[in-house]
């Protein structure tokens, strides 16, 4: 499978733990992206890289979030403290910069906190 | 920021009849406006998209139009089938290399046979 793959597809954490996410673009994209998608949403964008640079992060990233992508291939996602508000499904996606390129998705990874 | 707003919320439609879903957006600035589908438990996925330099685009059965003007567009899938049911995100970017898309809420399109 040549696409966006995710991993775990789903995580049940007790609050308070920490949860990492791993994303694995489609091999030739430099562009990775993690949104976040909670029921009856749209989702709502967390962050982006640039090959292995951290270009934008949102307001909704809060200090317990950190995302990596350190040779500028996969990336990971870990959140720490988990609260209940972190339930959500967490997606990445991929793109080949210029103008033009479409964004795909993966299928995403659902958290559940307990 | 951008804010994008979609409607209908959900919409039922005869199989065979024409559906379309509506999106604003505030940012005038805003030049890339894709739609995706998402059915349930599965990924969104890109159905079509339009650039600010186009008023409309059509592909097969469906159709994106945009009023840069009222900064709005729309989404028209004619001819519907069951398998168009699933939940549709509009999304806008006033980035053209798609750097951060704001979505819509999603409108929960249900054909019915």
């Amino acid at each position: 499978d040549t696409g966006v793959s995710q991993d775990p597809r789903h995580k049940i954490t007790k609050r308070g733990q920490n949860v990492t996410f791993r994303c694995d673009p489609i091999s030739e994209h430099n562009r990775l992206y993690w949104y976040r998608q909670t029921l009856g949403q749209g989702p709502e964008f967390l962050t982006y890289f640039q090959n292995e640079a951290q270009l934008e992060k949102s307001r909704l990233l809060s200090d317990r979030f950190s995302a990596e992508r350190p040779k500028g291939s996969f990336s990971t996602l870990e959140i720490q403290r988990t609260e209940q508000g972190d339930s959500a499904m967490y997606l990445c996606a991929s793109s080949l910069s210029g103008s033009g390129n479409t964004i795909y998705f993966g299928e995403g990874s659902w958290l559940t906190v307990v | 920021g951008e804010n994008v707003e979609q409607h209908p919320s959900t919409l039922s439609v005869q199989e065979g009849d024409s559906a379309v879903i509506k999106c604003t957006y505030s940012d005038s600035a805003s030049n890339y406006f894709p739609w995706y589908k998402q059915e349930l438990g599965k990924r969104p996925q890109l159905i079509i998209d339009i650039r600010s330099n186009v008023g409309e685009k059509k592909d097969q059965r469906i159709a994106v139009t945009l009023n840069k003007t009222a900064k709005h567009f729309s989404l028209h899938i004619t001819e519907t089938q069951p398998e168009d049911s699933a939940v549709y995100f509009c999304a806008a970017t006033a980035n053209f290399g798609n750097e951060k898309l704001t979505f819509g809420t999603g409108t929960r399109l249900t054909i019915i046979p």
